[in-house]
């Protein structure tokens, strides 16, 4: 059974910093590219970022372009998102997502049930 | 960016009825369309890919239509756990969600 569990959210001031992990069993990690998709309290679903099965592409919303970093370790079967230089429009659920394929353009056919961020002073 | 438009914003049925939703690309995604059920407090889940392919176990009910810029996700007898809202992605270029079509209990 294909599992993602999500840790690292919580509660941060603007400008600050948090760590997102993505913990995944079930299957062969780097077989699939992964993604990010945050969906603020109320509001519909936004792809944040994903990266590549080989982790040797990336992409980004233009929203957090040179704020947050995606990576991931085959090894350790685990998926991260670096948020530097936080805002109150990042406050959401983060979704780690499984890609369709091992590229970034795909759907996401398997969901973790998503870390809350709130950044608030 | 291609911009996905979803109609209604809400469907107001009865259990049994028929569910049509819309979702109108701004540019061609040729099938790149994937479509998602999200219930209260519960991560999405993906329901139909490349615009009319099932994903595994859902039910038959659910079917997907469609190509190039309009397309339709029908629910063709409402069952009572279908009241929820839905979600259309495409992955033709970029990745892009609507904004969400709710159907809710009349």
């Amino acid at each position: 059974e294909v599992q993602l569990v999500e840790s690292g959210g919580g509660v941060e001031r603007p400008g600050g910093s948090l760590r997102l992990s993505c913990a995944a069993s079930g299957y062969t990690f780097d077989d699939y590219g992964m993604s990010w998709v945050r969906q603020a309290p109320g509001k519909g679903l936004e792809w944040v970022s994903g990266i590549y099965w080989n982790g040797d592409s990336t992409g980004y919303v233009d929203s957090v372009k040179g704020r947050f970093t995606i990576s991931r370790d085959n090894a350790k079967n685990s998926l991260y998102l670096q948020m530097n230089s936080l805002r109150a429009d990042d406050t959401a659920f983060y979704y780690c997502v499984r890609n369709s394929g091992i590229y970034l353009d795909a759907y996401f056919d398997y969901w973790g049930q998503g870390a809350l961020v709130t950044v608030s002073s | 960016e291609i911009v996905l438009t979803q109609s209604p914003a809400t469907l107001s049925l009865s259990p049994g009825e028929r569910a049509t939703l819309s979702c109108r690309a701004s540019q061609s995604v040729t099938s790149y369309l994937a479509w998602y059920q999200q219930k209260p407090g519960q991560a999405p889940r993906l329901l139909i890919y490349d615009a009319s392919n099932r994903a595994t176990g859902i039910p038959a009910r659910f079917s997907g239509s469609g190509s190039g810029t309009d397309f339709t996700l029908t629910i063709s007898s409402l069952e009572p756990e279908d009241f929820a809202v839905y979600y259309c992605q495409q992955h033709s270029n970029f990745l892009t969600f609507g904004g969400g079509t709710k159907v809710e209990i009349k």
